[in-house]
């Protein structure tokens, strides 16, 4: 089955600097690669997500990257705030209706003002 | 868009007792929902999944007779932990993919924090 990796497992960065997550899958069927942001005590938000069909997606300070060749992909926030301190968890699947997610182990992000 | 609920968003009860947590999907028609375990500082762990109207499909290790899944319409699924132990004491969280549009998508509900005394 599918199996995701997911680096670095805590991340402090100052506030206005930039965080990087990268995670690595194994099976090269997947080709739908969410990202998940979770607040203490709530419910995981969607916060971005990327098809195998394009390399890059950005939304604001947001952007992810896809490396199917070397079955990587990474979050990147730029301009780092306060409230983007929280868990991030990566996810892959085979993109099909009703597929499970294979999550990452999560990152933990605090954003230091 | 997109929204899914949990009920309840906490609930304490006594050993040997029942509890069932609803999940609905508010704006959108869901095909499948998902139900996740998680403990503290751990990744999301899938229990089971279910699509309306059939029996829910466990992952392995995963008690069906324990944890009692109806996915009764297209936008309410229910997850019963019967005779609860403290050892199911966790954050209960469900997950829904649409109908129509991106239906490989899950949006989480708030998750539903149980402790059995």
């Amino acid at each position: 089955g599918e199996n995701v990796e997911q680096h670095p497992s805590t991340l402090s960065v100052q506030e206005g600097d930039s965080a990087v997550i990268k995670c690595t899958y194994s099976d090269s069927a997947s080709n739908y690669f969410p990202w998940y942001k979770q607040e203490l005590g709530k419910g995981p938000q969607l916060i971005i997500d990327i098809r195998s069909n394009v390399g890059e997606k950005k939304d604001q300070r947001i952007a992810v990257t896809l490396n199917k060749t070397a079955k990587h992909f990474s979050l990147h926030i730029t301009e780092t705030q306060p409230e983007d301190s929280a868990v991030y968890f990566c996810a892959a699947s085979i993109g099909a209706a009703g597929n499970k997610l294979t999550f990452g182990g999560g990152t933990r992000v605090l954003v230091k003002p | 868009g997109a929204v899914v609920s949990q009920h309840p968003s906490w609930v304490i009860c006594k050993s040997g007792t029942s509890v069932k947590i609803e999940c609905r999907s508010l704006d959108f028609q869901a095909t499948t929902m998902f139900w996740y375990r998680q403990f503290p500082k751990q990744s999301l762990m899938l229990m089971a999944t279910s699509n309306e109207g059939s029996k829910a499909t466990y992952e392995q290790g995963v008690e069906k007779d324990k944890f009692l899944i109806n996915h009764a319409s297209l936008t309410l699924s229910t997850l019963t932990v019967t005779s609860a132990h403290p050892e199911d004491s966790s954050f209960y969280i469900c997950s829904a993919s649409p109908l129509a549009g991106a239906t490989d998508t899950q949006y989480f509900g708030p998750g539903t924090r149980l402790t059995v005394l």
